[in-house]
């Protein structure tokens, strides 16, 4: 069984540029969750995807969107980067939707670099 | 809104020791699930347990434990005869119904130190 991965590992970029992120979900988990997890913080909750379609949304700006494909892999995309958004983002999957009693499965993350 | 308070933010101790990291939470939901949840240096979040709300029981796994008291809306985590391998960032979390969505809210973190 394959679990959940992300790329890029690592990523620069700088201010005002665009990035997209990458998550493949665990095999068998058709919810993919996003969390941006700052230095010394906690992750927080970006969005969330679930057959291809947002199903929730933390207090987060438009620029944060996302994409969920057939296949359930999903993509975050951030516009006009900003210092601010330098964190390790991570990739959630879980089997089913919207089932809280699902514990989600972390990918490695993705570090991102805005100078 | 829910939150969930760590507060303790580092903790050191000399392997062997046991160790206990607390984790207190706010909700206003009847039914939720708490998490602890293990970052290595590495980054990635390790599943360690899952507890809900109508299941007070507490688990021993091994050399962890976990103390859940919803009088006190605690989710405490031990360790027991701590190794260095159990260096690491922990988190506690939080998951509610909220419609369909299923997000955790997940403490600061403690970072905890085994020294040989």
């Amino acid at each position: 069984e394959t679990g959940v991965t992300q790329s890029p590992t690592h990523l620069i970029k700088t201010r005002g540029q665009q990035v997209t992120l990458r998550c493949s979900s665990q095999s068998g988990h058709n919810t993919v969750s996003w969390y941006q997890q700052a230095l010394g913080q906690g992750p927080q909750f970006i969005f969330q995807y679930y057959r291809e379609e947002e199903n929730g949304r933390g207090n987060f700006p438009p620029r944060f969107s996302g994409l969920q494909f057939p296949n359930y892999s999903s993509e975050l995309n951030v516009n006009a980067l900003e210092l601010d958004d330098s964190a390790l983002y991570l990739c959630a999957s879980s089997p089913r939707g919207g089932l809280q009693r699902n514990e989600q499965f972390f990918g490695p993350g993705t570090r991102l670099t805005v100078l | 809104a829910q939150k969930v308070t760590q507060a303790q933010t580092e903790i050191s101790v000399v392997e062997k020791e046991d160790v206990t990291l607390d984790c207190v939470y706010e909700t206003r939901d009847t039914t939720y699930y708490l998490f602890w949840y293990k970052q290595p240096p590495s980054g990635e979040l390790v599943f360690l347990i899952r507890r809900n709300s109508f299941d007070e029981q507490n688990e021993i796994s091994g050399r962890y434990s976990w103390n859940f008291q919803k009088s006190t809306s605690s989710f405490n985590f031990t360790i027991t005869a701590s190794q260095v391998v159990d260096s690491a960032v922990y988190f506690c979390a939080l998951s509610v119904i909220t419609g369909a969505n299923s997000k955790l809210t997940f403490g600061k973190g403690i970072t905890l130190s085994v020294r040989p």
